[in-house]
């Protein structure tokens, strides 16, 4: 099946950091990728969208210049959380799509566990 | 607007007993996509089975079936002869087509965490 790969799984870092989290698509092109958080015990929440080689379109209520997202390329998608603060501290978990057929599931990344001291 | 409900935060099933998850949706649109993910406490999502809502049949995936009811606006996840690996986070997810941007992104019920007991 499709895998879609993410890194890291844990992050650690104190308050101000910038943190970035790897999302790739590793036997198939990407068109569509997608960034979730996810609080404990309660539903994804989708931060935002980025089609390859455009900019992403965000949620209402996420902040595009605390969490920056880069599709560069049809396998890579990028997220940054910039001078993060404790409150940024959540599961993280991306999602990759190969079209944009309404069949086409969703492959998620095993996710990113942020904590911020 | 789309929405997904999962009524049941939590269920309790011996092993080798089905259970069927429940899951409604609203939408006035008429051509769109219903999915099962499962999340395990280690965290990765893991797909389960689709429903496409022009699908005659319901959808059915080894031990996973689903119960679709167009009518009725359920698409309710039955899992057959349960096992202690089985117990996880189940998430209803729908996707509908969307005219500006987004790229049809998936809508997600609140879950619901099953419990296999022995």
């Amino acid at each position: 099946g499709a895998v879609v790969s993410q890194h890291p799984s844990r992050v650690i870092c104190k308050s101000g950091t910038s943190v970035k989290i790897e999302c790739r698509s590793l036997d198939f092109q990407a068109t569509t990728m997608f960034w979730y958080r996810q609080f404990p015990k309660q539903s994804l929440m989708l931060m935002a969208t980025s089609n390859e080689g455009s900019k992403a379109t965000y949620e209402q209520g996420v902040e595009k210049d605390k969490f920056l997202i880069n599709h560069a390329s049809l396998t890579l998608s990028t997220l940054t959380v910039t001078s993060a603060h404790p409150e940024d501290s959540s599961f993280y978990i991306c999602s990759a799509r190969a079209g944009q057929a309404i069949d086409q599931p969703q492959h998620f990344g095993d996710g990113t566990r942020l904590s911020i001291l | 607007a789309q929405k997904i409900t999962q009524t049941q935060p939590g269920m309790f099933v011996q092993e080798k007993e089905a259970v069927t998850l429940d899951c409604t949706y609203d939408t006035s649109d008429q051509s769109y996509g219903l999915f099962w993910y499962k999340q395990p406490s280690s965290g990765e999502m893991i797909f389960l089975i689709y429903q496409g809502s022009y699908d005659e049949q319901n959808a059915t995936e080894g031990r996973y079936s689903l119960n679709f009811q167009k009518a009725r606006k359920s698409a309710n996840l039955v899992i057959s002869a349960s096992q202690l690996g089985d117990s996880a986070m189940y998430f209803c997810a729908m996707r509908f087509r969307e005219v500006t941007g987004g790229g049809n992104k998936l809508t997600f019920g609140t879950g619901t965490q099953l419990k296999v007991e022995l």
